[in-house]
């Protein structure tokens, strides 16, 4: 597996907190990429990034933002977590030469 | 946006049965992608599929991707306990992000 890590593993949170979830990557790839995954949805890109300080928006972006400061590290903050962000939450990374992403092991955020 | 569609959700077979899930655009791809995940887990790459009318072999898989390129199945021969998980297929539009199917989830009654 490449070397993706995501923090926290597990986390419960309430209405209208914020959030933020970290992927740290040791292979220093390019791109990044945060997903959520749903039953019955699949996996959906939420934001992902080109380079450091280079971002964009996916599907599901409304509620979300990121920032990218370093090469490793991609962070999903979620401003004020609503039940409907309720989900598991992938970070993938770029594969080199190919157009193949590698995930993260994930984050199951549950907004009480 | 681009769409995939997978197809079926949901596959319980008894172990020994061939198991197959299908993906379907409305347009061209450049490539697809196939992806499991294990329950609990994360996906992880399997294959990827770039010409017209390809044909990928993995051990009791098999992998096909579309003349027209806007198709692609995965098929696993003689299942085992070990093939339990979700099948994502994960289509390239062009130069745009990958965008990826609902997934199978297959369930082996021993």
């Amino acid at each position: 597996d490449a070397g993706i890590t995501q923090s926290p593993r597990h986390k419960v949170t309430e209405t209208g907190t914020p959030v933020t979830l970290r992927c740290h990557q040791t292979e220093n790839h390019r791109y990044m990429y945060w997903y959520r995954q749903d039953p019955g949805h699949g996996l959906r890109l939420i934001h992902y990034s080109y380079g450091v300080k280079d971002t964009d928006k996916g599907e599901v972006s409304d509620g979300y933002s990121v920032s990218r400061s370093k090469t490793e590290d991609f962070l999903l903050t979620l401003e004020s977590a609503t039940s409907s962000q309720t989900s598991v939450y992938f970070c993938a990374i770029h594969g080199q030469g190919t157009d193949t992403q590698y995930f993260g092991p994930g984050t199951r955020l549950t907004v009480l | 946006g681009q769409q995939v569609m997978q197809i079926p959700q949901y596959q319980h077979v008894q172990e020994g049965e061939d198991f197959t899930t299908y993906c379907n655009s409305s347009t061209t791809l450049s490539n697809i992608q196939w992806y499991k995940q294990r329950p609990g887990g994360h996906p992880v790459f399997l294959i990827q599929l770039v010409k017209s009318g390809e044909v990928k072999k993995q051990k009791r898989l098999t992998f096909q991707f579309g003349e027209a390129k806007k198709n692609s199945s995965l098929h696993i021969t003689a299942t085992q306990t070990t093939d339990v998980g979700t099948y994502f297929c994960a289509g390239l539009f062009g130069n745009e992000k990958l965008t990826f199917g609902t997934g199978t989830r297959l369930t082996i009654i021993p």
